[in-house]
């Protein structure tokens, strides 16, 4: 069965340093991936997606993600932190034809000033 | 457009109870995903709905049942609640046509605290 594992459920960086939020696949085959972030008292948006025609993602609000098949990660980054990055994220993964996402546990991140 | 829209949003159930969300997907939209959110476990499948037939299930007590109407809205419904019930339940919406790189639109939840 396909699955996603996030390491650290905790991030905190300082505003302006280098976000990386960690996420490794389970998968026998390419699987569809996702970022997903979730403000408070809101429900999940999606960042970006890997759909195979390309292995570096951009997103929105100044996120990124590259695709390793290698490492079987999907690893999200954004150069700068801003105090509006505090969320929680998660990666996701759709199996082929199976109708259905599934989210890893979630990290939330923690922006200092 | 409007969004997902989940009701109610807040919910206060005694053990033994049952309850039952609604969910209404995004205009257009035929598929509608449950999910469970708790804090560490993130979010669990549930099931998911396209044109009125369940089309796959999560690993949940048979407590935990869902259906669809022909407009598409959903409801899922959970009988005998347990204090591990309390938990965010998320409803997600898309076109569902099979295309598994679809995004999936969520609904703000509904919190169910069972006490």
């Amino acid at each position: 069965a396909q699955s996603v594992t996030q390491l650290g459920s905790h991030v905190s960086v300082s505003e302006g340093a280098l976000v990386l939020l960690r996420c490794n696949y389970s998968s026998s085959v390419p699987p569809y991936l996702f970022w997903y972030v979730q403000y408070p008292n809101q429900g999940l948006q999606l960042l970006l997606k890997y759909t195979s025609a390309a292995t570096l993602v951009k997103g929105i609000n100044g996120f990124e993600a590259e695709f390793k098949k290698s490492e079987t990660s999907f690893h999200l980054t954004k150069p700068s932190a801003h105090m509006s990055d505090a969320a929680e994220y998660f990666c996701a993964v759709s199996p082929t034809g199976g109708f259905k996402t599934i989210f890893g546990a979630g990290t939330r991140l923690f922006v200092k000033a | 457009k409007a969004g997902v829209t989940q009701t109610p949003r807040y919910l206060i159930k005694t053990r033994g109870q049952q309850v039952t969300l609604s969910c209404s997907p995004i205009s257009g939209h035929r598929s509608v995903s449950w999910y469970q959110q708790t804090p560490g476990q993130g979010l669990q499948f549930l099931f998911e709905y396209f044109s009125e037939t369940q089309r796959n299930k999560g690993n949940f007590p048979g407590r935990f049942s869902g259906r669809q109407f022909s407009n598409s809205r959903s409801e899922m419904n959970v009988s005998t609640l347990e204090l591990g019930d309390s938990a965010l339940y998320l409803c997600a919406s898309s076109f569902g046509q099979g295309a598994t790189n679809e995004k999936l639109f969520f609904g703000s939840g509904t919190q169910l605290s069972v006490l």
